[in-house]
């Protein structure tokens, strides 16, 4: 069984520019998460979803992130425009929710490097 | 605010010796409680998840205690070997299922 996929791998743009980032979750997982990660540091929330609906993302800079799963399925993470400081590994994450034990199945980010 | 609390300095070990790392939360009534691995370069990996009402766990190698009275989580590896080189970050995860990650702990095993 596939994991979790995510694209790019690797994704260098200088300020100002947008990016967006794409995962497709583990079949059948319903919870979809996207974390940020700095060096040194463990992941950070940014948004989590329910199937479709976003059922947590107060930690989302709304003024530039954005993000959306149709249909419940793969997900896009976007920033526009992007700054010095967006500078991260981002990660996307499936589960089964409540129908699992809790445990989070991650991929393998994708590391961002704004000029 | 809540915070989470990990060995910030890295944990040199030697082949065969027990490694003990710590995770200690405040301002934090976790459900329960994940370790993970993360290798550099890879999304983390999951290992164990201990629950409030259990005071132990293990698998394998692997060893998780949660003192809620503490609120502090140890988790050893029996036996390390160098393929035991990683981060680990601990989560204590609310009823919810909402985790927060400490900032983790590397562990460095020496032939």
């Amino acid at each position: 069984e596939a994991g979790v996929v995510q694209s790019p791998r690797y994704k260098i743009i200088e300020k100002k520019q947008p990016v967006a980032f794409w995962c497709n979750p583990i079949s059948g997982h319903n919870t979809l998460y996207w974390y940020l990660q700095n060096l040194g540091q463990g992941p950070e929330l940014l948004i989590r979803y329910e199937n479709e609906e976003a059922v947590d993302d107060s930690q989302l800079p709304k003024d530039r992130f954005s993000a959306e799963r149709l249909k419940g399925v793969d997900s896009t993470l976007k920033i526009q425009p992007a700054e010095l400081g967006d500078s991260a590994v981002y990660l996307c994450a499936s589960s089964l929710g409540n129908r699992g034990l809790g445990e989070l199945f991650f991929g393998e980010g994708s590391r961002l490097t704004v000029l | 605010s809540q915070k989470i609390e990990q060995n910030s300095e890295a944990l040199n070990i030697q082949e065969g010796k027990t490694a003990t790392l710590t995770c200690n939360y405040t301002n934090y009534s976790p459900a329960y409680l994940q370790w993970y691995r993360q290798d550099p370069g890879r999304g983390p990996v999951f290992l164990l998840l201990i629950r409030e009402n259990e005071k132990e766990k293990r698998k394998e190698r692997l060893k998780v205690t949660f003192d809620t009275t503490l609120k502090q989580s140890l988790f050893h590896i029996t036996a390390s070997q160098p393929a035991d080189s990683a981060t680990y970050l601990c989560a204590p995860t609310d009823s919810w299922g909402k985790l927060q990650f400490g900032a983790g702990t590397q562990v460095v095993v020496t032939p």
